[in-house]
């Protein structure tokens, strides 16, 4: 287990819906990045989230959005959902200190009718 | 043409072969790599890092890393049937914690 942990597991929302996605990592991880995941694809990278400040993000229109908080966890907002949003979306934390690589969460998959 | 190309499999081995899976890339800047294990309805786990070129073995694992040829592999020693999964090559810019980009994921079956 990585303790960083994701809810909700599973989500169904329709198109034009908006979605919240958590995320909670470890005491002492203070960077964060979110990845969506399509089916039989690698992740791709979203943004990534140090000190609640966004710190670099990917190929994402501004209707993803996202918010870290003092207390570790975070937030990835999708605006306007659209069928293609349909993934499994990943948070990825890293230790502040001998901080060599991120641990994953499991992932929540949504699916968009 | 994506900057990390992978085989996508399924590379079907039967118990106890050498799982050899590769990776290439376009971008040169990259400078640290990873080979990640993910299982079906699961976050992917870190198995390998390395900087640079060269080998670095773990147990049954042995990664490879050849700049010159913007290359990565991955061999898997003795494979056993809880290694079937999806195996994804990850590279970064900077640091590991930094923007990680994927390859598309080789899928592995090894049949007892």
């Amino acid at each position: 287990e990585t303790g960083v942990t994701q809810s909700p597991t599973h989500l169904i929302k329709t198109r034009g819906q908006q979605v919240t996605l958590r995320c909670s990592s470890q005491s002492g991880h203070n960077t964060v990045s979110w990845y969506q995941q399509a089916l039989g694809q690698g992740p791709q990278f979203i943004f990534q989230y140090y000190r609640e400040e966004e710190n670099g993000r990917g190929n994402f229109p501004p209707r993803f959005s996202g918010l870290q908080f003092p207390n570790y966890s975070s937030e990835l907002n999708v605006n306007a959902l659209e069928l293609d949003d349909s993934a499994l979306y990943l948070c990825a934390s890293r230790p502040a200190r001998g901080g060599k690589t991120q641990y994953f969460g499991p992932g929540t998959r949504l699916l968009v009718l | 043409q994506k900057e990390v190309e992978q085989d996508p499999g399924p590379l079907s081995v039967p118990e106890g072969a050498i799982v050899s899976l590769n990776c290439t890339y376009s971008n040169s800047a990259f400078q640290y790599f990873m080979w990640y294990r993910q299982y079906s309805r699961k976050g992917p786990e870190l198995l390998m890092y390395t900087y640079s070129s060269g080998n670095k073995e773990d147990g049954r694992f042995t990664a490879q890393v050849d700049k010159s040829s913007k290359y990565i592999s991955l061999f898997i020693r003795d494979s056993q049937p809880s290694d079937s999964a999806t195996y994804l090559c990850a590279m970064s810019l900077k640091a590991a914690g930094n923007k990680l980009t994927f390859g598309g994921g080789t899928r592995v079956l090894v049949k007892p």
